[in-house]
């Protein structure tokens, strides 16, 4: 078990351009969770799957984010035409869903759009 | 509406000395609560966590929390710390079914040598 991995660690953009990130979650784990953490705040829920089925979606995920999660295992996050107010740490978490909420964090991407 | 409050942004203590970190939750129905510990430039590690059953929960790093209904706190605390908890704590609460996690703001410790 090599617990969550996301990559890139680092992503600095220009605004405007698109991004992806990538999570790859713990292998036994049906659920994966999507937050974003801006500097001095706590994380904010984005999505969440069950295997593969994206079952929730929070306000703050405008049009421009999408999340997929094919085949129920690794997950990616698009952000299209970025904007500076998208820089934060993108983190990504998995757990079996009867652990509710007792997650294994990934060591987040940051991402800084200038 | 889901919420936690943690009330202290900062909080510095000397090495060995005694900790509590405060929490506060606004919850509907029986919460799922939990705490979280983030090192600068790392992810979250789960604390501990508490769904039922015996208030006193106990976790790793010698780190225990108190669940008081009557007070809506789940108050994360520590006999002695030590240079390496150095970090920022984050509490959260659940609703349980789908794990979707509200946190607080968080608490940044500083320990004193």
């Amino acid at each position: 078990d090599t617990g969550v991995s996301q990559n890139p660690r680092h992503k600095i953009t220009k605004r405007g351009q698109n991004v992806t990130f990538r999570c790859d979650p713990i292998s036994e784990h049906n659920r994966l969770y999507w937050y974003r953490q801006t500097l001095g705040q706590g994380p904010e829920f984005l999505t969440y799957f069950q295997n593969e089925a994206q079952l929730e979606k929070s306000r703050l995920l405008s049009d421009r984010f999408s999340a997929e999660r094919p085949k129920g295992s690794f997950s990616t996050l698009e952000i299209q035409r970025t904007e500076q107010g998208d820089s934060a740490m993108y983190l990504c978490a998995s757990s079996l869903a009867n652990d509710r909420g007792g997650y294994t964090f990934g060591s987040g991407t940051r991402l800084t759009v200038v | 509406a889901q919420s936690v409050t943690q009330p202290d942004i900062h909080i510095t203590v000397s090495e060995g000395a005694s900790l509590e970190l405060r929490c506060n939750y606004s919850y509907g129905a029986t919460p799922y609560l939990f705490w979280y510990v983030q090192s600068p430039g790392q992810g979250l590690q789960l604390l501990l966590k508490y769904f039922s059953g015996d208030t006193l929960v106990q976790g790793i790093k010698g780190f225990e929390a108190e669940f008081k209904r009557s007070q809506s706190s789940f108050n994360l605390r520590k006999p002695s710390v030590h240079w390496s908890d150095a970090a920022e704590y984050f509490c959260a609460v659940g609703s349980g079914n789908t794990g979707k996690l509200i946190f607080g703001q968080g608490t940044t410790l500083q320990v004193k040598p």
